[in-house]
């Protein structure tokens, strides 16, 4: 079973802030990994596939990158709208595993 | 629209056997490539996955839980179903169900928080 560790756990941003979430795994995962987005209450959104790939309908100011075990959310220029917990998730081999996941505050 | 929605009991007592129904639309788990999974989250902790069922009734389940899950599919009515056996406090979680496709989550309900207390 593959270990993510995801990091930091919580960060507070100001809004055109560009944030870096970290996602390392315990194993060679090639670009298996995807990031998601949530809100309380609400199902989590699916932003960023393969490692790099936005997801389409997903705002540019995310991006993804990483391969083989590091691996790297990024925003840029950051909205009051993304505050929310992010995580990470690999499927390169089963059962899927999780990165503890972030949470995201905008002052 | 891709739709899935968690309904079950909100309370369980120990050593009963939970049955959770994710309900779905906008996609067909009769099409290839197509999964349906259950995750669950602890409060304040990380999510786990737990079982897959996949479009050709191919199942997946967790090694450290594999006894104590079933999970089964209603095509005709969009239906997954996860029944988790013998339950305890350590359960009491936020269960979500997901669709994959090609092994990759990528829509979500909105879970459904679980409570086991006697």
């Amino acid at each position: 079973e593959t270990t993510l560790t995801q990091s930091p756990a919580f960060m507070s941003a100001t809004p055109g802030d560009k944030v870096n979430i970290s996602c390392k795994a315990s194993q060679d995962i090639d670009d298996d990994m995807n990031w998601y987005q949530q809100k309380p209450g609400e199902a989590a959104i699916f932003i960023i596939q393969e490692a790099t790939t936005l997801v389409p309908g997903i705002p540019p100011r995310f991006s993804g990158s990483g391969y083989g075990t590091d691996f790297t959310l990024t925003i840029n220029n950051i909205e009051s709208e993304d505050a929310a917990y992010y995580f990470c998730l690999q499927h390169d081999n089963f059962p899927p595993t999780f990165g503890q996941g972030t949470k995201v505050e905008i002052k | 629209q891709i739709t899935l929605k968690e309904s079950g009991p909100t309370l369980v007592k120990p050593t009963q056997t939970l049955t959770l129904t994710c309900t779905f639309s906008g996609f067909s788990l009769s099409t290839s490539g197509v999964g349906v999974g259950w995750i669950r989250q602890p409060p304040g902790k990380a999510l786990e996955w737990l079982a897959l069922i996949y479009w050709d009734d191919d199942k997946r389940y967790s090694p450290s839980l594999k006894s104590r899950l079933t999970i089964t599919k209603d095509t005709s009515k969009n239906q997954v179903v996860l029944t988790m056996t013998n339950m305890d406090p350590v359960d009491t979680a936020t269960y979500y169900c997901a669709r994959l496709l090609l092994d990759s989550p990528d829509y979500w309900g909105q879970g459904t928080l679980v409570t086991v207390s006697s």
